[in-house]
């Protein structure tokens, strides 16, 4: 049972460009969060995905925008990179209304020059 | 101001020691408080959840406990081992929505 899968695992962009992220949430979960985790910080909301809709969201730009598909995978797209925005991008999934634990994936590692 | 205060920021010890980290949350109204594990490199993992009528939960060596009138948490570890270097995370979630609320962590560094 293949848990939460992202990819890909590194990237490195440039100021101004726009990036795709990419998660498959675990079996038999239909909600995906994203996070965003700075260096020695704890991971940040970005927003979350159910029945391929923007749920909830938390304090960032417009230039992240996501998507939800069908099959329940999800997308997260950063317009415009910043200095800022390199990180570690988490997807976390989970069954709506459920009270388990999300389950996290390993990340992807985005670096900004 | 975070609503979710962990502390030590950082913290190092011999194996086989125990120690005891700390969460204090603002969140409310209150639903339930998680404690994760993060090795470097690797998502957080899930090693307790604590609703409010719990005040004390384990999983082997870690023991989390639960004071919901002072808004507090402790995750004790006990014997520790040179695997429970990592960040531990304590993530606070509040009653009606999907919010939730993660500390900053605690920075663990088990030593041989």
């Amino acid at each position: 049972d293949a848990g939460v899968t992202q990819s890909p695992t590194h990237l490195i962009k440039t100021r101004g460009q726009q990036v795709t992220l990419r998660c498959s949430p675990k079996s038999g979960h239909d909600t995906v969060s994203w996070y965003q985790q700075a260096l020695g910080q704890g991971p940040q909301f970005i927003f979350q995905y159910y029945e391929e809709e923007e749920r909830q969201r938390g304090n960032f730009p417009d230039r992240f925008s996501g998507h939800q598909f069908p099959n329940y995978s999800s997308e997260l797209n950063v317009n415009a990179l910043l200095l800022g925005d390199s990180a570690l991008y988490l997807c976390a999934s989970a069954v709506w209304g459920g009270n388990q634990p999300q389950h996290f994936g390993d990340g992807t590692r985005l670096s900004i020059l | 101001k975070n609503q979710v205060e962990q502390s030590p920021q950082s913290l190092i010890i011999l194996e086989g020691k125990n120690c005891t980290l700390q969460c204090n949350y603002t969140v409310s109204p209150f639903s339930n408080l998680r404690w994760y594990k993060q090795d470097t490199g690797r998502g957080p993992v899930s090693l307790t959840i604590m609703t409010f009528s719990e005040n004390t939960k384990s999983n082997g060596r870690y023991t989390a406990t639960l004071d919901a009138d002072t808004k507090q948490s402790s995750l004790h570890i006990t014997a520790s081992q040179l695997s429970d270097s990592a960040s531990y995370i304590c993530v606070v979630s509040a009653r009606g929505n999907n919010d939730m609320r993660f500390g900053a962590g605690t920075r663990l560094t088990v030593k041989p």
